[in-house]
């Protein structure tokens, strides 16, 4: 099983600045990694795919990149609606996620 | 806009059968390659894949589930069926039906997700 490690598991930021949230993979999965936004009682929302290509309806201030064993995630200026727990997943072997980074107001 | 609605009993005793339908509306069901998924998550806590069926009927299923879980399309009902024998206390979770694009794997139309309680 491919174990993917998110970090940080909190990040505390206010609106308008950069997050920066990093995936690291136990073993390489090349660029099948996958981001997602999920909301208290909401179900996830995808938003990027295959490291780096956001999903339709995603504003360009996500973006995501890496290969391999490490990803990052960044939200270029936060929003408030932008405050949630953000997860990855790999389907290079089987499919995992990570255990999530909650991006809370500080 | 395609939509998925998840129903099912909120409450399983030990050891029975979890059952779990997916219902799909807004869309054309079963006119294009499909790609379907149930991922669970148990309160509080993160993401589990549970499986995957594809639209010629090919299912996978995660490892540590794969002797419990079993997945099935109705197309004439536009639903896709869940099922998870045996179950414990540690199945308890909200269990959503997803959608995926064209590479099987990444979720992106997904239900409200519905609540299972295993308990006596």
């Amino acid at each position: 099983e491919i174990v993917l490690t998110q970090s940080p598991v909190t990040l505390s930021l206010s609106p308008g600045e950069r997050a920066t949230l990093s995936c690291r993979a136990s073993q390489s999965v090349s660029r099948y990694l996958t981001w997602y936004q999920q909301k208290p009682g909401q179900a996830p929302r995808l938003l990027v795919y295959d490291a780096s290509n956001r999903a339709a309806g995603i504003p360009a201030r996500f973006s995501g990149s890496g290969s391999g064993t490490d990803f990052t995630l960044t939200i270029s200026s936060l929003e408030p609606e932008d405050f949630a727990v953000y997860y990855c997943q790999q389907r290079s072997h089987w499919l995992t996620f990570g255990g999530g980074t909650k991006v809370e107001i500080k | 806009q395609l939509q998925l609605q998840e129903s099912g009993p909120g409450l399983v005793r030990p050891s029975e059968t979890l059952s779990l339908t997916c219902t799909i509306s807004g869309g054309s069901f079963g006119s294009s390659p499909e790609y379907w998924g149930w991922i669970r998550q148990p309160p509080g806590k993160g993401l589990e894949w549970v499986g995957s069926i594809f639209y010629d009927g090919t299912t996978y299923y995660n490892p540590p589930l794969k002797s419990r879980a079993s997945i099935s399309v109705d197309a004439s009902k536009n639903q896709i069926s869940l099922k998870v024998t045996s179950v414990t206390a540690a199945d308890t979770a909200v269990y959503y039906c997803a959608r995926s694009l064209d590479d099987g794997y990444n979720f992106i139309y997904w239900g409200h997700g519905t609540l299972v309680t295993v308990s006596s």
